[in-house]
């Protein structure tokens, strides 16, 4: 059973329009993470929630917003879209106890910019 | 700031051979590492976690080592199989953080 669970999987969205991505978990942990892949490239962490505490990567875009209303969901929420914002968008979670970071991958949202 | 780098960044063998990817780092202040396993448009499924305390991990033909101290992990592949053909990615955890190599993609041809 799918533990980490992103929709929808397949996203067109037109430049410029605002769209929202979601991740869901079941297995209530406290960490959950927002990585953009490019084609070829590594995934590169945009953001993460540690509870309810909001981490943003120091060369995440202000384009680039999430929510956590709470624990088992997390949203990404791009305000305008750009060309350059077509990716693979992963969401994974831990149970980060300091000592275990074992990360759990959805199976990501492909988004299309048109 | 934490690099990882794999070598090589792809690698064809023919069904059976063992192999061996590289995964190396610069920071040796790490929590763990991660192999991951990556299909084309897919997201990433885990295949092994080695905490910063042990040397390796196995689950059936695949094992993982660390050397935290030299910044080296390997994942080596027993009697790889078509359906090993993926991408792989080392991954080190910090402090409420993943950072990821930019992976070995492989193809194992019948």
């Amino acid at each position: 059973d799918a533990m980490v669970i992103q929709n929808p999987r397949y996203q067109v969205t037109q430049f410029g329009k605002p769209v929202t991505l979601s991740c869901s978990q079941t297995l209530n942990h406290n960490v959950m993470y927002w990585y953009q892949q490019k084609s070829s490239q590594a995934p590169k962490l945009l953001f993460h929630y540690y509870d309810k505490d909001f981490n943003n990567e120091a060369d995440t875009p202000d384009n680039f917003q999430s929510r956590r209303p709470n624990t088992s969901f997390c949203f990404l929420d791009i305000r305008s879209p750009g060309l350059g914002d077509a990716a693979m968008y992963l969401c994974a979670t831990s149970r980060n106890t300091g000592i275990s970071t074992e990360a759990f991958f959805g199976q990501g949202t492909r988004l299309t910019v048109v | 700031k934490q690099e990882v780098t794999q070598i090589p960044a792809a690698l064809s063998v023919p069904e059976g051979e063992n192999l061996v990817l590289n995964c190396s780092f610069t920071d040796s202040a790490i929590y763990n590492l991660q192999w991951f396993r990556q299909d084309p448009g897919k997201g990433l499924t885990s295949l092994l976690l080695i905490q910063s305390s042990q040397r390796e991990q196995t689950s059936g033909r695949l094992n993982a080592s660390l050397d935290k101290s030299s910044g080296r992990s390997t994942l080596y592949i027993a009697a790889s199989q078509p359906g090993d053909s993926a991408t792989y990615l080392c991954a080190v955890a910090g402090f409420q953080k993943l950072v990821f190599g930019t992976g070995t993609r492989l193809l194992v041809s019948p």
